[in-house]
């Protein structure tokens, strides 16, 4: 049973442009949940979704950060003009639909993003 | 809103030595609580868990207990090995109820090095 995949592992990015970032949830997982670990710090919850609904986007950005989980396909994280405070590593997690389990959040390995 | 504090690392600790890790975390209603571990370069692992107050969660030799009345959730471990060195997150999931959702605030994790 595969776990979180995400893609890609390290992605570089120039000031100004765009950082597309991929999650795929685990067979049988419909909710996804992204986090940025900025450097030396903890990781913060930044957008909760299910297939084709946001549901909490409270941790988001309010400008170029956004995010789809479409019916079809991996959740997808993007964040336009990047800027160098925009470098984290940025971890997806996934949980099952089953309410008495759904607390628990399995992660992706993380993507690793760098604005130079 | 919620919250969690870990004591500030690093912490140090020859093999077989025992490990405590404080926890203590602010939040309403009734949140779930967890330990993540993360090692160098990887995404972070479920390592236990504890749902409800006096509730005891364990593995590897891990195990904390989940304390409403202090608010508190150490982490311990009886003899810790070299391979136990890692950055090590406590987390809280709030109650759906309390509108908490799903979204894990954690602390800013505590680095453990043990050393032969």
């Amino acid at each position: 049973n595969a776990g979180v995949m995400q893609n890609p592992r390290h992605l570089v990015r120039r000031r100004g442009q765009e950082a597309r970032l991929r999650c795929s949830p685990m067979k049988g997982h419909s909710h996804v949940y992204w986090y940025r670990q900025l450097p030396e710090e903890g990781l913060k919850f930044m957008v909760y979704l299910q297939k084709e609904n946001i549901i909490d986007e409270s941790g988001m950005p309010k400008e170029r950060f956004s995010a789809e989980f479409p019916k079809e396909g991996p959740s997808i994280l993007r964040i336009q003009q990047v800027v160098r405070g925009d470098s984290a590593a940025y971890f997806c997690a996934s949980s099952p639909l089953v309410p008495a389990t759904r607390e628990t959040q399995y992660f992706g390995p993380g993507t690793r993003l760098l604005v130079l | 809103g919620d919250s969690v504090t870990q004591m500030e690392g690093p912490v140090t600790l020859s093999e077989e030595a025992f490990l405590t890790i404080n926890c203590t975390y602010t939040a309403t209603g009734y949140p779930s609580l967890f330990w993540y571990v993360q090692y160098p370069g990887e995404g972070l692992q479920l390592l236990l868990k504890a749902t409800k107050a006096d509730d005891k969660g364990s593995n590897k030799g891990f195990e904390a207990t989940y304390r409403k009345e202090t608010t508190s959730f150490h982490l311990e471990k009886g003899s810790v090995q070299v391979s136990d060195s890692a950055v090590y997150f406590c987390a809280l999931s709030g109650a759906a109820a309390t509108g908490g959702g799903n979204k894990l605030t954690f602390g800013t994790g505590t680095q453990l090095k043990v050393e032969l």
